[in-house]
């Protein structure tokens, strides 16, 4: 398995343009999570998905920041307009969530790098 | 809502130094507890996990940690470290939340060892 695939790996950008980071899961995974790391925060979560359906998305900074999973395979999270303050690594992460979770350890993509101008 | 402390933000060792990171959480029912590490330039990777059973847990790389209920606690221990240990680690919490299980990590720990 090819592990979770994120694109783009780097982005720069003007303020006020969109911007869109997209997760491939690693196949047969239940549950998808998006990230936001910075030195300041941490590692924070964005929202995450079960099935396809948003479950928790009260990280998801303000609405300039959206994200939907159309399938099983494919996620994305939009940026729109950019911020500077948005510049950070991004990560998707998969994990298969059973009923008892007890299998719920998380894949990490290698993340998208974004910057703001 | 969960949180996770990790105590040491930043810790620096010389190699064959014993090390011992510290994670506390503050739900107090049933919780999935995990460490991973990112090397310098990649992404997380599982170190290792703890969900019932041996409070005692062996991951990767020598690495284990010990899960005390009445601490809340799930301190990552290596009893020698090496250069190629040095990463960012982070304690992570999985506990129940609206019918599912919510992930919380903490702010991390960046460990330097010089060899």
């Amino acid at each position: 398995d090819a592990g979770v695939i994120q694109s783009p790996r780097h982005e720069v950008t003007e303020m006020g343009q969109e911007v869109t980071l997209r997760c491939k899961p690693i196949s047969g995974h239940n549950s998808l999570f998006w990230y936001r790391q910075t030195m300041m925060r941490g590692l924070e979560l964005l929202i995450y998905f079960n099935n396809n359906v948003p479950i928790d998305d009260s990280g998801m900074p303000e609405d300039r920041f959206s994200a939907k999973m159309p399938n099983a395979s494919f996620s994305t999270l939009k940026i729109q307009p950019s911020e500077p303050r948005d510049s950070a690594v991004y990560f998707c992460a998969s994990s298969l969530v059973g009923q008892v979770a007890a299998y719920n350890e998380q894949f990490f993509g290698p993340g998208t790098r974004l910057t703001v101008l | 809502a969960q949180s996770v402390s990790q105590h040491n933000h930043h810790v620096i060792l010389s190699e064959a130094a014993s090390l011992e990171l510290g994670c506390n959480y503050s739900y107090g029912g049933t919780v999935n507890l995990f460490w991973y590490v990112q090397y310098p330039g990649q992404h997380l990777q599982l170190l290792l996990k703890y969900f019932s059973g041996d409070p005692l847990v062996k991951g990767i790389k020598g690495f284990e940690a010990e899960f005390i209920k009445s601490k809340f606690s799930f301190n990552l221990r290596k009893p020698s470290v090496q250069w190629s240990d040095t990463a960012e680690y982070f304690c992570a919490v999985f506990s129940p939340s609206g019918g599912s299980y919510i992930p919380t990590f903490g702010r991390g720990t960046s460990l330097i060892v010089h060899p």
